[in-house]
Protein backbone atom coordinates (compact mmCIF):
# COMPACT_ATOMS: atom_id res chain seq x y z
CA UNK A 1 0.00 0.00 0.00
CA UNK A 2 1.13 3.10 -0.92
CA UNK A 3 2.00 6.28 2.11
CA UNK A 4 -0.26 8.12 -0.50
CA UNK A 5 -3.16 7.54 -2.42
CA UNK A 6 -4.26 10.27 -5.04
CA UNK A 7 -6.48 10.32 -7.92
CA UNK A 8 -4.16 11.25 -10.48
CA UNK A 9 -7.59 12.47 -12.71
CA UNK A 10 -7.63 13.99 -15.12
CA UNK A 11 -10.34 16.22 -13.68
CA UNK A 12 -12.32 19.02 -16.09
CA UNK A 13 -14.83 21.24 -14.27
CA UNK A 14 -16.55 24.85 -15.64
CA UNK A 15 -15.12 27.52 -15.02
CA UNK A 16 -16.93 28.50 -11.54
CA UNK A 17 -17.91 25.42 -10.72
CA UNK A 18 -16.10 23.99 -6.54
CA UNK A 19 -13.64 21.67 -7.52
CA UNK A 20 -12.79 18.71 -4.53
CA UNK A 21 -9.40 17.25 -4.73
CA UNK A 22 -8.33 14.66 -2.13
CA UNK A 23 -5.92 12.02 -0.90
CA UNK A 24 -5.82 9.28 1.79
CA UNK A 25 -2.88 8.50 3.96
CA UNK A 26 -1.58 5.54 5.73
CA UNK A 27 0.28 5.77 8.21
CA UNK A 28 -1.00 7.73 11.38
CA UNK A 29 2.23 9.38 12.39
CA UNK A 30 1.63 12.06 9.96
CA UNK A 31 1.39 15.05 11.07
CA UNK A 32 1.92 18.46 8.66
CA UNK A 33 -0.36 18.66 5.29
CA UNK A 34 0.12 20.47 2.54
CA UNK A 35 -1.15 21.09 -1.30
CA UNK A 36 1.01 22.40 -3.75
CA UNK A 37 -0.29 23.72 -7.27
CA UNK A 38 2.29 22.72 -10.31
CA UNK A 39 1.93 24.02 -13.75
CA UNK A 40 3.55 22.17 -16.82
CA UNK A 41 7.20 21.85 -16.26
CA UNK A 42 7.38 24.02 -13.40
CA UNK A 43 8.43 23.16 -9.57
CA UNK A 44 5.73 22.98 -7.41
CA UNK A 45 3.79 26.15 -5.30
CA UNK A 46 2.87 25.66 -2.31
CA UNK A 47 -1.10 26.52 -1.39
CA UNK A 48 -1.99 25.39 1.71
CA UNK A 49 0.07 24.01 5.16
CA UNK A 50 -2.23 22.60 8.03
CA UNK A 51 -1.11 20.50 10.68
CA UNK A 52 -4.10 19.63 12.68
CA UNK A 53 -7.48 17.99 11.88
CA UNK A 54 -10.43 20.62 10.74
CA UNK A 55 -11.10 23.55 7.45
CA UNK A 56 -8.04 26.28 7.28
CA UNK A 57 -9.69 28.72 4.43
CA UNK A 58 -7.31 30.77 2.15
CA UNK A 59 -9.19 33.06 -0.58
CA UNK A 60 -11.06 30.26 -3.00
CA UNK A 61 -8.89 27.33 -0.98
CA UNK A 62 -9.90 25.22 1.88
CA UNK A 63 -7.89 22.94 3.45
CA UNK A 64 -9.68 20.22 5.07
CA UNK A 65 -7.94 17.08 7.12
CA UNK A 66 -9.78 14.72 8.74
CA UNK A 67 -7.09 12.61 10.88
CA UNK A 68 -9.50 9.20 11.53
CA UNK A 69 -9.81 8.56 8.13
CA UNK A 70 -6.80 9.57 6.96
CA UNK A 71 -8.36 11.28 4.29
CA UNK A 72 -7.16 15.31 3.25
CA UNK A 73 -9.42 17.31 0.43
CA UNK A 74 -9.11 20.54 -0.93
CA UNK A 75 -11.52 22.48 -2.35
CA UNK A 76 -11.42 25.03 -4.95
CA UNK A 77 -14.36 27.81 -5.25
CA UNK A 78 -15.34 29.55 -8.06
CA UNK A 79 -12.76 27.97 -10.44
CA UNK A 80 -11.12 29.64 -12.53
CA UNK A 81 -8.94 28.89 -16.10
CA UNK A 82 -6.03 29.82 -13.96
CA UNK A 83 -6.41 27.51 -11.47
CA UNK A 84 -5.60 24.43 -14.36
CA UNK A 85 -2.65 22.90 -12.77
CA UNK A 86 -1.81 19.92 -11.29
CA UNK A 87 -2.46 19.30 -7.52
CA UNK A 88 0.02 17.84 -5.16
CA UNK A 89 -0.98 16.66 -1.89
CA UNK A 90 2.00 16.28 0.49
CA UNK A 91 2.44 14.56 4.14
CA UNK A 92 5.34 14.55 6.66
CA UNK A 93 5.10 13.19 9.95
CA UNK A 94 5.60 15.01 13.16
CA UNK A 95 8.18 17.70 14.02
CA UNK A 96 11.93 18.10 12.95
CA UNK A 97 10.70 15.58 9.77
CA UNK A 98 13.15 15.44 7.08
CA UNK A 99 11.13 13.78 3.98
CA UNK A 100 7.81 14.45 2.53
CA UNK A 101 5.83 12.11 1.19
CA UNK A 102 4.21 13.48 -2.00
CA UNK A 103 0.89 11.97 -4.09
CA UNK A 104 0.81 11.80 -7.46
CA UNK A 105 -1.04 14.71 -8.46
CA UNK A 106 -4.31 15.69 -9.87
CA UNK A 107 -4.73 17.25 -13.04
CA UNK A 108 -7.27 19.89 -13.17
CA UNK A 109 -8.56 21.37 -16.00
CA UNK A 110 -10.89 24.10 -15.70
CA UNK A 111 -12.96 25.32 -19.16
CA UNK A 112 -14.09 28.63 -19.50
CA UNK B 1 7.52 34.68 0.25
CA UNK B 2 10.37 32.91 -0.53
CA UNK B 3 12.29 32.22 -3.43
CA UNK B 4 14.29 29.60 -4.59
CA UNK B 5 16.03 29.74 -7.84
CA UNK B 6 17.49 27.06 -10.54
CA UNK B 7 20.29 26.86 -12.91
CA UNK B 8 19.96 25.72 -15.81
CA UNK B 9 15.94 25.87 -16.46
CA UNK B 10 16.89 23.23 -18.97
CA UNK B 11 19.80 21.32 -19.74
CA UNK B 12 20.86 18.92 -23.24
CA UNK B 13 24.01 16.75 -22.93
CA UNK B 14 25.51 13.82 -24.50
CA UNK B 15 25.56 10.39 -22.82
CA UNK B 16 28.84 10.42 -20.47
CA UNK B 17 28.82 13.77 -19.47
CA UNK B 18 28.61 15.05 -16.33
CA UNK B 19 25.76 18.31 -15.64
CA UNK B 20 25.82 20.23 -12.92
CA UNK B 21 22.27 21.55 -11.54
CA UNK B 22 22.74 25.04 -9.23
CA UNK B 23 19.53 25.92 -6.61
CA UNK B 24 19.89 29.03 -4.69
CA UNK B 25 17.70 30.11 -1.90
CA UNK B 26 17.55 34.03 -2.95
CA UNK B 27 15.72 35.61 0.15
CA UNK B 28 16.46 32.77 2.90
CA UNK B 29 18.89 30.80 4.57
CA UNK B 30 18.61 27.28 3.94
CA UNK B 31 19.59 24.82 6.63
CA UNK B 32 18.30 22.16 4.53
CA UNK B 33 17.94 21.89 0.95
CA UNK B 34 16.30 18.72 -0.41
CA UNK B 35 16.73 17.28 -4.51
CA UNK B 36 13.83 15.25 -6.38
CA UNK B 37 13.48 13.61 -9.70
CA UNK B 38 10.23 13.51 -11.31
CA UNK B 39 9.42 11.40 -14.43
CA UNK B 40 6.42 12.68 -16.90
CA UNK B 41 2.78 12.17 -15.01
CA UNK B 42 4.54 11.27 -12.02
CA UNK B 43 4.95 12.42 -8.17
CA UNK B 44 8.06 13.92 -7.23
CA UNK B 45 10.46 11.40 -5.61
CA UNK B 46 12.88 12.43 -3.05
CA UNK B 47 16.96 11.99 -4.11
CA UNK B 48 18.54 13.21 -1.23
CA UNK B 49 18.59 15.97 1.43
CA UNK B 50 21.80 17.73 2.41
CA UNK B 51 22.07 20.05 5.30
CA UNK B 52 24.50 22.46 5.12
CA UNK B 53 27.98 21.82 5.49
CA UNK B 54 27.40 17.62 5.99
CA UNK B 55 26.78 15.15 3.99
CA UNK B 56 23.98 14.26 1.36
CA UNK B 57 21.55 11.70 2.58
CA UNK B 58 20.56 9.57 -0.43
CA UNK B 59 17.57 7.78 -0.49
CA UNK B 60 16.99 4.35 -0.93
CA UNK B 61 18.14 3.54 -4.60
CA UNK B 62 19.73 6.74 -5.46
CA UNK B 63 23.09 5.87 -6.70
CA UNK B 64 25.54 9.17 -4.40
CA UNK B 65 28.17 8.44 -6.48
CA UNK B 66 26.17 9.16 -9.85
CA UNK B 67 24.37 11.77 -8.17
CA UNK B 68 26.81 14.57 -6.17
CA UNK B 69 25.58 16.80 -3.77
CA UNK B 70 27.50 19.89 -2.62
CA UNK B 71 25.26 22.28 0.67
CA UNK B 72 28.83 24.74 0.97
CA UNK B 73 26.67 27.22 1.98
CA UNK B 74 23.40 28.32 3.70
CA UNK B 75 22.18 29.61 -0.07
CA UNK B 76 23.46 27.08 -2.41
CA UNK B 77 22.97 23.84 -2.78
CA UNK B 78 24.24 21.76 -6.45
CA UNK B 79 24.00 18.35 -7.88
CA UNK B 80 25.86 17.11 -10.02
CA UNK B 81 25.14 13.95 -12.49
CA UNK B 82 28.00 12.46 -13.66
CA UNK B 83 28.39 10.14 -16.86
CA UNK B 84 24.87 10.98 -17.27
CA UNK B 85 22.77 8.71 -19.96
CA UNK B 86 19.49 8.85 -21.28
CA UNK B 87 17.84 7.03 -18.24
CA UNK B 88 18.79 10.25 -16.45
CA UNK B 89 16.38 12.41 -18.42
CA UNK B 90 13.89 13.97 -16.25
CA UNK B 91 12.67 16.94 -14.37
CA UNK B 92 15.17 17.61 -11.49
CA UNK B 93 13.75 19.74 -8.94
CA UNK B 94 15.38 21.44 -5.59
CA UNK B 95 13.41 22.29 -2.82
CA UNK B 96 14.63 24.84 0.59
CA UNK B 97 13.60 24.69 3.97
CA UNK B 98 14.05 27.97 6.08
CA UNK B 99 14.40 26.59 9.16
CA UNK B 100 15.53 29.78 10.72
CA UNK B 101 12.87 32.54 10.54
CA UNK B 102 9.87 30.11 10.73
CA UNK B 103 8.80 27.14 12.65
CA UNK B 104 6.41 25.48 9.76
CA UNK B 105 8.47 23.23 7.76
CA UNK B 106 7.51 24.02 4.70
CA UNK B 107 9.38 23.28 1.50
CA UNK B 108 9.82 26.61 -1.60
CA UNK B 109 10.48 25.00 -4.44
CA UNK B 110 12.31 25.96 -7.30
CA UNK B 111 11.08 25.95 -10.82
CA UNK B 112 12.90 22.59 -11.56
CA UNK B 113 15.63 21.83 -14.08
CA UNK B 114 15.01 19.60 -17.67
CA UNK B 115 17.66 17.55 -18.33
CA UNK B 116 18.13 15.68 -21.43
CA UNK B 117 20.49 13.27 -22.49
CA UNK B 118 21.34 12.22 -25.72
Amino acid sequence: QKEVEQDPGPLSVPEGAIVSLNCTYSNSAFQYFMWYRQYSRKGPELLMYTYSSGNKEDGRFTAQVDKSSKYISLFIRDSQPSDSATYLCAIANSGGYQKVTFGTGTKLQVIP
Amino acid sequence: GAVVSQHPSWVICKSGTSVKIECRSLDFQATTMFWYRQFPKQSLMLMATSNEGSKATYEQGVEKDKFLINHASLTLSTLTVTSAHPEDSSFYICSARDGIRTSTDTQYFGPGTRLTVL
